[in-house]
Formats: C-alpha cells, structure tokens, sequence
C-alpha cells in the first residue's frame, strides 16, 4: 500500500516568517493530495489540496506544489500567524476511496 | 445544517465490553471512514464505504466490524473492547473532493 512520510515533526517560526512541511509518497498512482488543519481536540479540516494534474496550487497565504516525478509534495504558509499554531496532516490517495496520512507536524507560531 | 456527527463524544468502558460507536451525517454522501487517531498523531484507516452495503477493511480493521444499512449511517463495534483500544475514534465522509470529520469519539478502555 501507499506509505506517506512528513517532516518536519515540529517546526516552530517567528510570526511574519514562512513555514514549509514535505511529505513523499510511495504509489505513482496516487493522485489526490490534501492538507489538513487539527487545532489542539478540534476535528481535521482541509486547508488546501492539489490533485495530480496541477503542479501548483494557492489560496491567499497557504500554497501547495507537487512534483509528481519526485513524489514529493510540500506545504508553504506565508506571513504566519498565532492562529496558525495547530498539527498539520499530508495525505495520498488514490482516486479518493482510500486516504493514507503523514505522521503530522506540530507548527508553533511565536508571536 | 448539513454536518458529520458522532455518539458518543465521550465513552468509558471496562474490559471484554462489545461497545458501538455512531456516525451520522446529513450530506449525502456516498464515501464514509472510520480512523483511529491517538492525541496529534497519525490518523490510522479501519474501515471505509462507498455506498450502501459496501464495506472495506483498512490496516486497523482487524478487532472491530462496520456496517452500512443507510447511506447516512455508518456504526463501527468493537466485539471485545480491550485497553489498547483506548484512542480518539474520528469519523469522515466524502462524496468528490474533501473529506468531512466528525468530532470525534474519545474512548477510554479500563
């Protein structure tokens, strides 16, 4: 099956910097790549996603690229805030029947 | 509103007890997934659905079964419950596109 690795597991920035996490996969054939938000014993919500098609995708201060030949796929948060401060989770699936997860990043956001 | 729910939010149970776990949602869609997620780690698949009477195990399925009767409903039992099921329990649905998660179901074994 598909095998999702993330790093950093913590990462912590100055409030105004850029925060970056990596994840890679193993299955060429995964073609959905969604991010996830999880503030501390809150549910997961998607913040952004890019299917395999795409190689970059942006909504205002969150991006994400993929590269699809390396099968690594990153998350890019500009002009971080406080309320950034939450785990961020990567998945790989493939046609959206099965999601497998990274291993999650702790961002701190320092004010 | 259209939304994910889960029963209970909070569940403490002795050993060797079957318990069930309730996920309900208003959206109408057709893809469901029960996970198991301890506090900020990975989410660990068990069992998903694509439609009514359709089931699949995931890599956790093995001590736990899921049915789906309805397309809104989708219970996950646990026959035996043991201390190493302790964990968060975190239900979601789809139909193209995003997943929705419920709220979770903290589930505490003694």
């Amino acid at each position: 099956g598909e095998n999702v690795e993330q790093h950093p597991s913590t990462l912590s920035v100055q409030e105004g910097d850029s925060a970056v996490i990596k994840c890679t996969y193993s299955d060429s054939a995964s073609n959905y790549f969604p991010w996830y938000k999880q503030e501390l014993g809150k549910r997961p919500q998607l913040i952004i996603d890019i299917r395999s098609n795409v190689g970059e995708k942006k909504d205002q201060r969150i991006a994400v690229t993929l590269n699809k030949t390396a099968k690594h796929f990153s998350l890019h948060i500009t002009e971080t805030q406080p309320e950034d401060s939450a785990v961020y989770f990567c998945a790989a699936s493939i046609t959206g029947n099965q999601f497998y997860f990274g291993t999650g990043t702790s961002l701190t956001v320092i004010p | 509103e259209a939304d994910i729910y889960q029963t209970p939010r909070y569940l403490v149970i002795g050993t060797g007890k079957k318990i069930t776990l309730e996920c309900s949602q208003t959206m109408g869609h057709d893809k469901m997934y029960w996970y198991q997620q301890d506090p900020g780690m990975e989410l660990h698949l068990i069992h998903y659905s694509y439609g009514v009477n359709s089931t699949e195990k995931g890599d956790l399925s093995s001590e736990s079964t899921v049915s789906r009767i309805r397309t809104e409903h989708f219970p996950l039992t646990l026959e035996s419950a043991r201390p190493s099921h302790t964990s968060q329990y975190l239900c979601a649905s789809r139909r193209v596109g995003e997943q929705y998660f419920g709220p979770g179901t903290r589930l505490t074994v003694t």
